[in-house]
């Protein structure tokens, strides 16, 4: 089992949808979350932390945790095709708050 | 954006030489990693720094050692390379433990 896994995809879905892409992590004492946007080619770029359970919303980004569960998902609300790239997850190990495990990230791809 | 420099971008280089990635930052932060991003395994840490001269392992460290000798630069050394690690390297920064990293724009090393 993967430390965090992330299904690869490719996820597709139509301009204007919600894009809801999903991450499971096994460190039980994981606090720190992250979602990363990453272009081909390009370096990650951050677009969500979240720390404690329930939603974090952020314009039409929305992050969900759930630690009794441990997974974390990220909602893209009125996709736009700007926003067809591969998220990744970032979970920290339990102990090292710094410490980041990266899933192998979800592609995203918005079709116009 | 994060004021992080990569240098080089792009390096080709032969098996057995010597190679030095270099991270520079413009924000005083304490906190500097280098990762490396592979097909199949996301992005893995190798070594970071918690302040000058202070440095630890990450994941990955085999092969690699660093160097921190000024708050804004952190070097990453592969004293003799090796296919394997041919790569795409980013460096990132954070000010503290527990805030999100953000990243440089990427050294794409290959080792002929």
């Amino acid at each position: 089992q993967k430390e965090v896994e992330q299904n690869s995809g490719p996820l597709s879905v139509p301009e204007g949808a919600i894009a809801s892409l999903n991450c499971t992590y096994s460190d039980r004492g994981s606090q720190s979350f992250f979602w990363y946007r990453q272009y081909s080619g390009k370096s990650p770029e951050l677009i969500m932390s979240i720390y404690s359970n329930g939603d974090k919303e952020d314009g039409r980004f929305t992050a969900q945790l759930n630690k009794a569960s441990q997974y974390v998902s990220l909602l893209i609300r009125d996709s736009q095709p700007s926003d067809s790239a591969t998220y990744l997850c970032a979970v920290n190990r339990s102990g090292a708050t710094n410490k980041l495990i990266f899933g192998t990230g979800t592609l995203l791809a918005v079709q116009p | 954006d994060a004021g992080i420099t990569q240098s080089p971008r792009h390096k080709v280089t032969e098996t057995g030489t010597p190679v030095t990635l270099r991270c520079h930052q413009t924000e005083n932060h304490r906190y500097m990693y280098w990762y490396r991003q592979d097909p199949g395994h996301g992005l893995r840490l190798i070594h970071y720094s918690y302040g000058v001269k202070d440095t630890d392992k990450g994941e990955v460290s085999d092969g690699y050692s660093v160097s921190r000798s000024k708050t804004e630069d952190f070097l990453l050394t592969l004293e003799s390379a090796t296919s394997s690690q041919t790569s795409v390297y980013f460096c990132a920064i954070s000010g503290t433990d527990s805030q999100p990293q953000h990243f440089g724009d990427g050294t794409r090393l290959s080792i002929l």
